[in-house]
């Protein structure tokens, strides 16, 4: 069974760049496309973008200009940066695996999130 | 970009009576491969979201047959037959025909 978990810092400062990793456990990285989404508190569900094991992305286009979703297949893991951070990227984040080419066409499995504070 | 609209916005619900939550699409969601890429997915106070409905009204593995999901075209709707207590929580139907967007979510509350 596939799980995920997200890590990186939960306090980035104003127009600095957010990091966060996501290690996918229990299968391959390779067998399947995989996904960033946010969270605001309080507030609704954001896909970010996805990637595959061949570093093949897609973006959603109101973050495309901030944001680099990266893979490491030797560690299983996937990544994502977004540059130029404002309060309004303070959000629970969460990685997942993306519907592309799945069976269910939708995110099926989640990792647990991770809350990135920007603030100084 | 594809929006969804879900209505209604808060819903409580007595125990045991049935819930409907709808969502409505601003284009149509058959993909060109033939499938309708449009699910339904719950998360509970503190949790993250868990798949429930995918495909318009396929049941997830290990989710309650309380649940259940229809409609074509741009107006989908999930259907909770009996509302229990561990069905609190804020529903959202989810598009992945054209990228990815969420609707804003419904809060299922207790009366």
């Amino acid at each position: 069974q596939v799980q995920l978990q997200e890590s990186g810092p939960g306090l980035v400062k104003p127009s600095e760049t957010l990091s966060l990793t996501c290690t996918v456990s229990g299968g391959s990285i390779s067998s399947s496309y995989w996904s960033w989404i946010r969270q605001p508190p309080g507030k609704g569900l954001e896909w970010i973008g996805y990637i595959n094991y061949r570093g093949s992305t897609d973006y959603n286009s109101s973050l495309k200009s901030r944001v680099t979703i990266s893979v490491d297949t030797s560690k299983n893991q996937f990544s994502l940066k977004v540059r130029s951070v404002t309060a309004a990227d303070t959000a629970v984040y969460y990685c997942a695996r993306d519907p592309y080419g799945s069976r269910w066409g939708s995110f099926d499995c989640w990792g647990q999130g991770t809350l990135v504070t920007v603030s100084s | 970009d594809v929006v969804l609209t879900q209505t209604p916005l808060s819903s409580p619900v007595t125990l045991g009576q049935p819930a409907s939550i709808s969502c409505r699409s601003s284009q149509g969601l058959v993909h060109s491969d033939g499938n309708t890429y449009l699910s339904w997915l719950q998360q509970r106070p503190g949790q993250p979201p868990r798949l429930l409905i995918y495909k318009i009204s396929n049941r997830f593995s290990g989710v309650p047959d309380r649940f259940s999901g229809s409609g074509a075209g741009t107006d989908f709707t999930l259907k909770i037959s009996r509302v229990e207590a561990e069905d609190v929580g804020v529903y959202y139907c989810m598009q992945a025909t054209q990228w990815r967007t969420f609707g804003q979510g419904t809060k299922l509350e207790i009366k």
